[in-house]
Order: structure tokens, then sequence, then C-alpha cells
């Protein structure tokens, strides 16, 4: 594909609600990340897949939060019972992994909006 | 991974070159620099990344100095459509490895 893609681009919830954001990588990228970023902060790293497994769970800040990927492809990224600080941009991202170990660049989505009020 | 060092922020006239500076004295032998930006409301977008080599691209050209503690990302002809929190990233490319953003500069590209 041209670029990472992410759907939606905007997600406005209640409280207590769950919500599930996609991503869709390029297309032959074995890695895939999960970050956020609230107003005006860096990012945060989520999860970390490569292939469909996921070595690194341990940005995920509680157990409503949720991520997994199929067919080395498309993830999607959950979080139950949305909470009023889970307000953030959510960015994925993608990279190859040319040999083992050794990964290239990571290229982002242009993120999900998510606003819980 | 090694920590990088930016100014907050600089202005820059447009159809000028912006020098951006970093500076990461701590870098290790195999750690890259890479260099990305982020325009308001949007996703990160890569610009370029280099080892020790100077590097130069559709986009910008890096210019990394001998002892590898600092470097230069050049813009050679900005618009305003440069405008943007730029980040300055020195990392191993070693697969499942996070990418952490500092305060990074805030480019001002002024008409």
């Amino acid at each position: 594909g041209a670029g990472v893609s992410q759907s939606p681009s905007n997600k406005v919830t209640e409280k207590g609600k769950d919500v599930e954001l996609r991503c869709d990588p390029i297309s032959g990228h074995t890695a895939l990340y999960w970050y956020r970023q609230s107003l005006g902060q860096g990012l945060e790293f989520l999860i970390y897949f490569q292939g469909n497994s996921a070595p690194d769970k341990s940005g995920l800040p509680s157990d409503r939060f949720s991520a997994e990927r199929t067919g080395g492809s498309v993830s999607t990224l959950t979080i139950q019972r949305t909470q009023q600080e889970d307000s953030a941009v959510y960015l994925c991202a993608s990279s190859q992994i040319l040999r083992a170990g050794w990964r290239e660049t990571q290229y982002f989505g242009p993120g999900t909006r998510l606003l819980v009020l | 991974d090694a920590k990088t060092t930016q100014p907050t922020s600089m202005d820059c006239a447009e159809g000028r070159a912006a020098n951006l500076p970093c500076n990461h004295s701590t870098i290790s032998g195999n750690e890259y620099v890479y260099w990305y930006r982020q325009i308001h409301s949007q996703g990160p977008q890569y610009i370029i990344h280099g080892l020790k080599n100077n590097e130069t691209n559709e986009m910008a050209s890096l210019i990394i100095t001998e002892d590898r503690k600092s470097s230069t990302l050049i813009l050679p002809h900005a618009t305003l459509r440069d405008t943007a929190v730029y980040y300055c990233i020195v990392l191993f490319k070693a697969a499942g490895n996070k990418l952490t953003f500092g305060g990074g500069t805030r480019v001002l590209v002024k008409p």
C-alpha cells in the first residue's frame, strides 16, 4: 500500500464504552507498533508486533487495553470501558525487518483521535 | 538509546535553508541518527537517517560530524508547509526498538 492507514480518523465515545481502532500497515512490513500521544506530549509506546505475535506489550497501560494482529497485516487496538484519561491520539507505525533482529525505518499512520466524554 | 538535545524553537524565512542542530554526545557506534517531523495534527513523518556518512534525499540533507556527537538537518529551501516540530532521535536498528521523541525543535517558517 501507499502508506500506513488508520481508522477511524476521529472517535468520540462515552466513558465506559469499548472502542476498536484499526491499523493497516504498509504491505510487506513485518513489524507493527502502537503508540499514543496525549495533547502536547511525546510518544508513549504501547505494543510491538512481529508478524502476528507481540513480543513486547510492556507499554499497555492497563488490562483494559489489548491488541491483536491477524494475517501478519491488519492490527486492532481495543480499549474496554474507556476512561477520560484514555483521550489521546493513537498512532500506528510499521517497518520492514530486513534480517534477523534488524529493522528498517518506522513509518507512521495519520493517527486516530480518541475523545472520551 | 542515547539522549539528544535540540533547541526548543527556531524561525526560518521561506525559501531559505533551515539548519536544525542536534547534540548526541553519548551516541554509541551502532546507533543511527534519525529525524522525524510532526506537522500539527498529523502523524510523525520520517525525514532521513544516517550512521556516519552525510545523507541526502528529496526532503533534506543530514550532516553528521566526524566524531558523531552532533548532527545537522538541512531543509534546503524551506516552505510554509515545513512548519512543524522536528525530532532528532538516536537508536539501534534492532527489531522492536521503540521510538521516543524528546521535546524537538519547533520550526516556524515565515513568509
